[in-house]
C-alpha cells in the first residue's frame, strides 16, 4: 500500500521568498515520486518526477525536489516565487507493479505581491 | 506536444441518468487511466486499462462504472446511473508505461443533480 501525506493544505509566500511544499510519503516497494500542479480550471501538469537514480530532481519553472530515503520525503522547493507560480501542487507516489498514483490531498500556494 | 484531450469540459445531468466521458490518450501510450476529484478534495484513482482490458481497479469503481477503447484513438468511461455523490472533475490519463511519466487531460466536470 502506499499513501502520501502533504503538509499545510495552503502555504503563502511573497513574491521572491523561497517556496517549500512538504511532502512525505509511505511505500512498501521502492517509490517513484512526483510532484504535479493544477492551475484554476485546468488539468493536472507534470513539474517533475523521481524514479531511479539522482536524488536531486529538477524540474518545470524552477522548481526542483528532493528524494530522501530516510525521511521518507519528497519535498518541492523553488528559490524565488513568481506571481505565476500560484496554483494547487500534488505530490503523488507510484511504483511496485501497480498501474495507479496515489495523491496527497494538495497544498495551496499563493503568492503575495 | 502531445496532450490528452477530454470531451465535454462539463456536464450536467440527472440523478439516474447515463453518461459517457469521452477522452483521446496520447497517441503512442499503450496505458490509460481514470482518476476523479471531488471538489476540495484529493485526486483519485479509478482504474487503468492496457490491452482491451482492466489492468486495475479502486474500490470506487464498481459495478456502475466501464471503460472502453470503441476504437483506436478514444478511451470512454461511463457511468450507467449517476448518482449525487458522483458529481466531480473526471481526469483522463495515459501513459507509456506503467512507470513512464503519466500525462493528464484538463478533466471533465461532471455535475450531477
Amino acid at each position: 500500500a502506499q499513501s502520501v501525506t502533504q503538509l499545510g493544505s495552503h502555504v503563502s509566500v511573497s513574491e521572491g521568498a523561497l517556496v517549500l511544499l512538504r511532502c512525505n510519503y509511505s511505500s512498501s516497494v521502492p517509490p517513484y515520486l512526483f510532484w504535479y500542479v493544477q492551475y484554476p480550471n485546468q488539468g493536472l501538469q507534470l513539474l517533475l518526477k523521481y524514479t531511479t537514480g539522482a536524488t536531486l530532481v529538477k524540474g518545470i519553472n524552477g522548481f526542483e525536489a528532493e528524494f530522501k530515503k530516510s525521511e521518507t520525503s519528497f519535498h518541492l522547493t523553488k528559490p524565488s516565487a513568481h506571481m505565476s507560480d500560484a496554483a494547487e501542487y500534488f505530490c503523488a507516489v507510484g511504483g511496485g507493479s501497480n498501474y495507479k498514483l496515489t495523491f496527497g490531498k494538495g497544498t495551496l500556494l499563493t503568492v503575495n505581491p | 506536444e502531445p496532450e490528452v484531450t477530454q470531451t465535454p469540459s462539463h456536464q450536467v445531468t440527472q440523478m439516474g441518468q447515463e453518461v459517457i466521458l469521452r477522452c483521446v490518450p496520447i497517441s503512442n501510450h499503450l496505458y490509460f487511466y481514470w482518476y476523479r476529484q471531488i471538489l476540495g478534495q484529493k485526486v483519485e484513482f479509478l482504474v487503468s486499462f492496457y490491452n482491451n482490458e482492466i489492468s486495475e481497479k479502486s474500490e470506487i469503481f464498481d459495478d456502475q462504472f466501464s471503460v472502453e477503447r470503441p476504437d483506436g484513438s478514444n478511451f470512454t468511461l461511463k457511468i450507467r446511473s449517476t448518482k449525487l455523490e458522483d458529481s466531480a472533475m473526471y481526469f483522463c490519463a495515459s501513459s507509456e508505461t506503467p512507470t513512464s511519466t503519466v500525462y493528464f487531460g484538463p478533466g471533465t466536470r461532471l455535475t450531477v443533480l
